[in-house]
């Protein structure tokens, strides 16, 4: 059971909008930053958006994070064939002193 | 460029022990926190354990801690995990990380990962 909650499978058809959740608490989400990563298969995690809502060098437009109280989002628009992958969402947790991962949700482009 | 490269994952039997390495270059590595992430087969990530960038300050979580320490050597800009009393749950992918953005949960740099798997 992980600390951030994601639903494990989203799905779109190119071109889409397609949004995932995550939600946390107010010792995690509530008072800290928001971090997403993409993962493809058998390749390391890659950081997608940090500090809620911004993109590094690189990550296309295309993705942009959100964060209201304890919930943060992802949304992909423009969905593309190459975004299917899984996608997690962390945040540090002040109450446990550890970083706290969401259990992934799984986005399948159809 | 920043280079992240692990070592040290292995088969290894219940209650046995391995330690794994990341080396580091293209950055200032006394400068940086440095975490490992670990993920099992066919599963999510799970965050393992942080060092600050001059060794004092380290995190754990829960299912590692007492058995795993997390250390670095600054001269040889190398990370360290030394894992103990390892379980069948602990077979995993395990990943070396750069802190970013001066946040424990942020790393833009990963490495390859090392396999470790705890069988008999």
């Amino acid at each position: 059971q992980s600390v951030l909650t994601q639903p494990p499978s989203a799905s779109g058809t190119p071109g889409q909008r397609v949004t995932i959740s995550c939600s946390g608490s107010s010792s995690n989400i509530g008072t800290n930053y928001v971090y997403w990563y993409q993962q493809l298969p058998g390749t390391a995690p890659k950081l997608l958006i940090y500090r809620n809502n911004q993109r590094p060098s690189g990550v296309p437009d295309r993705f942009s994070g959100a964060k209201s109280g304890t919930s943060a989002s992802l949304a992909i628009s423009g969905l593309r064939s190459e975004d299917e992958a899984d996608y997690y969402c962390a945040a540090w947790d002040d109450s446990l002193s550890v970083v706290v991962f969401g259990g992934g949700t799984k986005l399948t482009v159809l | 460029e920043v280079q992240l490269l692990e070592s040290g994952g292995g088969l290894v039997q219940p209650g046995g022990s391995l330690r794994l390495s990341c080396a580091a270059s293209g950055f200032t590595f006394s400068s940086y926190a440095m975490s490992w992430v670990r993920q099992a087969p066919g599963k999510g990530l799970e965050w393992v354990s942080v060092i600050s960038g001059g060794g004092g300050s380290t995190y754990y979580a829960d299912s590692v801690k007492g058995r795993f320490t997390i250390s670095r050597d600054n001269s040889k800009n190398t990370l360290y995990l030394q894992m103990n009393s390892l379980r069948a749950e602990d077979t995993a992918v395990y990943y070396c990380a750069k802190r970013d953005y001066g946040d424990y949960a942020a790393s833009e740099n990963w490495g390859q990962g090392t396999l470790v798997t705890v069988s008999s």
